[in-house]
């Protein structure tokens, strides 16, 4: 059974920074492409982030490029997504998603419970 | 980038009825659209990918169709456990953005 457990989240000062963690089992992880996606209280889905199964190619949202980087570790099954100079509208639930295994791309068909990140002073 | 809107941004309708939602692509994406379904409190999941293709395990009560810019998912026959907020997401390339999100309740 696929299971994703994002980990990680917490409440930070205005300009601090994070190391959010996905712990991935169930499936071949270093297969998937994997995403990051957040969603403030109450609002919708926001996608920030993705990476491909090497760890070699990524993307990032505008509004956390530069502040916001994805890794991967193979090995461990496990992906991560640092997090600096927060900033208030950073504040959400920040989820892992499973992406696509090779060039069938399916959206993302696998999610964590998601981690909760709140900036605050 | 590539903008997704949606519309309505909400909606209620009776047990039974047939629902439909649009999701519209600021430029072109081929079919490369997923629909996502988002009970409260808990995890989108995946219904349609392909923008037409039927996610494993999911009722066949749902529907998804378009290309290019314009987009639909159809709910046949609104059922109590449909209450969501449904969203639409591009995946052409990046960002992989997701529409605003349409909440579906029930009359």
């Amino acid at each position: 059974e696929v299971h994703l457990s994002e980990s990680g989240g917490g409440l930070v000062q205005p300009g601090g920074s994070l190391r959010l963690s996905c712990a991935a089992s169930g499936f071949t992880f270093s297969n998937h492409w994997m995403h990051w996606v957040r969603q403030a209280p109450g609002e919708g889905l926001v996608w920030i982030s993705h990476i491909n199964n090497d760890g070699k190619r990524t993307n990032y949202a505008d509004s956390v490029k530069g502040r916001f980087t994805i890794s991967r570790d193979n090995a461990k099954s496990t992906l991560y997504l640092q997090v600096n100079s927060l900033r208030d509208e950073d504040t959400a639930v920040y989820f892992c998603a499973r992406g696509a295994a090779g060039s069938m791309i399916v959206g993302n068909d696998y999610w964590g419970q998601g981690t909760l990140v709140i900036v605050s002073s | 980038d590539i903008q997704m809107t949606q519309s309505p941004s909400s909606l209620s309708a009776s047990v039974g009825d047939r629902v439909t939602i649009t999701c519209r692509a600021s430029q072109g994406i081929s079919n490369s659209l997923a629909w996502y379904q988002q009970k409260p409190g808990k995890v989108p999941k995946l219904l349609i990918y392909a923008a037409s293709t039927l996610q494993s395990g999911v009722p066949s009560r749902f529907s998804g169709s378009g290309s290019g810019t314009d987009f639909t998912l159809t709910i046949s026959s609104l059922q109590p456990e449909d209450v969501a907020t449904y969203y639409c997401q591009k995946y052409n390339s990046a960002p992989w953005t997701f529409g605003q999100g349409t909440k579906v309740e029930i009359k």
